[in-house]
């Protein structure tokens, strides 16, 4: 069956630019993370949705990053007047239990 | 303290022998603890989750689980070039779904 997907897999922007990420889980799964991966380290938690509930926002590093996600379905996460900083690998992943299934995440360069 | 810590590497060993990765976490709590292979360019891929104190063994994986040291560890038998690559271990903390990975340990095994 079809896996995570995410769109962009590469964006290129400028700095001050907002950008959006998008996250297509696998159906049925009620749960969708967002993760930040920086060149040569592990993956740092930014949000968790989980069914109707409030998502964990515990993890985003500032007011310029949101994310919302549509019911049980597509994610977006938005970066607001972006910063070289915000250079790194976004990967999202979806679960209904204890396995997270990642998506091939999307490279955002800020230039 | 960082809440989840691997040694990042490399961990260097030769063809057939065992490796041996290890992790610790601060968060005593911590219900479930995972493993997952990172190649290079790609996404995490999990290999194994253990949540009870004591040995899980699949194929050449056993992770380990010590609760009172908050410690787990991923052991590979008769290890494989194609094994070279970053390990990340997770733990998901008490009363929530979200994950806290390690920076990984890079892995290399020489023919």
């Amino acid at each position: 069956g079809a896996g995570v997907s995410q769109s962009p897999s590469n964006k290129v922007t400028e700095k001050g630019k907002d950008v959006e990420l998008r996250c297509d889980p696998i159906s049925g799964h009620t749960a969708l993370y967002w993760y930040r991966q920086r060149l040569g380290q592990g993956l740092e938690f930014l949000i968790y949705f989980q069914g109707n509930s409030a998502p964990d926002k515990s993890g985003l590093p500032s007011d310029r990053f949101s994310a919302e996600r549509t019911g049980e379905s597509v994610s977006t996460l938005t970066i607001q007047r972006t910063q070289q900083e915000d250079s790194a690998v976004y990967l999202c992943a979806s679960s209904e239990s204890y396995e997270q299934y990642f998506g091939p995440g999307t490279r955002l360069t800020v230039t | 303290q960082k809440e989840v810590e691997q040694n990042s590497g490399p961990l260097s060993v030769p063809e057939g022998a065992i490796a041996s990765l290890n992790c610790t976490y601060s968060d005593r709590g911590s219900q479930s603890f995972f493993w997952y292979r990172q190649y290079s360019g790609k996404s995490p891929e999990l290999i194994m989750f253990i949540y009870s104190n004591g040995d899980k063994e699949d194929g050449r994986f056993t992770a380990q689980l010590n609760k009172a040291s908050q410690y787990v560890s991923l052991l590979i038998r008769d290890s494989q070039p194609s094994d070279s690559a970053t390990y990340l271990c997770a733990v998901r903390g008490s009363n929530t779904g979200k994950l806290i990975f390690g920076q990984g340990t890079t892995l290399q095994v020489k023919p």
